[in-house]
């Protein structure tokens, strides 16, 4: 059964980076039969993609944060990371990572399961 | 503004059928198929149907999704107070090259 577990400083100052590890456990980050993905939910609102990577580095990215994300995957370590910089308030949310998978077929089919408990990050001086 | 639209609110009352709606073009529904999460109180959000129609294992059958255009649709049958949630539909959008959410509707059992 694979768990993910986020992790990061809770607090980051406007214009700094902010940075975030999802460690994977009860399975590899290797599998190439998926992918791995952060989103981010500000209080009392709704869900956000940011960005997805594969074990092959290919990534992908929200056009919105594409210029500030940077998404990795540290094999050694068995975990995903995220950097978002230049950090503002609007920044401030609870961060998720979660496995991702891919079917293709007609239609292509995009499903995020399992997910993180998340990891709230405010952006405050 | 999501790319996705939703209801912001749903509700019922207990044992009815609900359903919540998410409306879309042709470069994210049209073309590819849609994914529920469930998000309770306090906790991450859940897969709760995927490829637009089909349940993990452990989601009660109560719950089941459809698709039609651009538009999807979750139903809760024999609705219980434990529904109570945020759901929130998600597809890929070709166009974007990203994934896509609703808004998210919250659902109250009355």
């Amino acid at each position: 059964q694979v768990q993910l577990q986020e992790s990061g400083p809770g607090l980051v100052k406007p214009s700094q980076t902010l940075s975030l590890t999802c460690t994977v456990s009860g399975g590899s980050i290797s599998d190439i039969d998926y992918y791995w993905t952060w989103i981010r939910q500000p209080a009392g609102k709704g869900l956000e993609w940011i960005a997805r990577i594969y074990t092959s580095g290919r990534a992908n990215y929200n056009p919105s944060l594409k210029s500030r994300v940077t998404i990795s995957v540290d094999r050694s370590k068995n975990h995903l990371s995220l950097k978002l910089s230049s950090v503002t308030a609007a920044d401030t949310a609870t961060y998720y990572c979660a496995r991702g998978y891919t079917y293709y077929d007609v239609e292509t089919s995009d499903w995020f399961d399992p997910w993180g408990q998340g990891t709230l990050v405010s952006v405050s001086s | 503004q999501s790319v996705l639209t939703q209801p912001p609110s749903a509700s019922g009352t207990p044992g009815q059928r609900v359903t919540i709606s998410c409306s879309g073009s042709g470069s994210n529904i049209g073309s590819n198929t849609v994914n529920w999460y469930q998000q309770l109180p306090g906790t991450a959000p859940k897969l709760l149907i995927y490829k637009s129609n089909l349940r993990p294992s452990g989601v009660p059958d109560r719950f089941s999704g459809s698709k039609s255009g651009t538009s999807a649709s979750l139903a809760i049958s024999g609705l219980q107070s434990e529904d109570e949630a945020d759901y929130y539909c998600a597809t890929w959008d070709d166009s974007l090259n990203a994934c896509v959410f609703g808004g998210g509707t919250s659902l109250t059992v009355l």
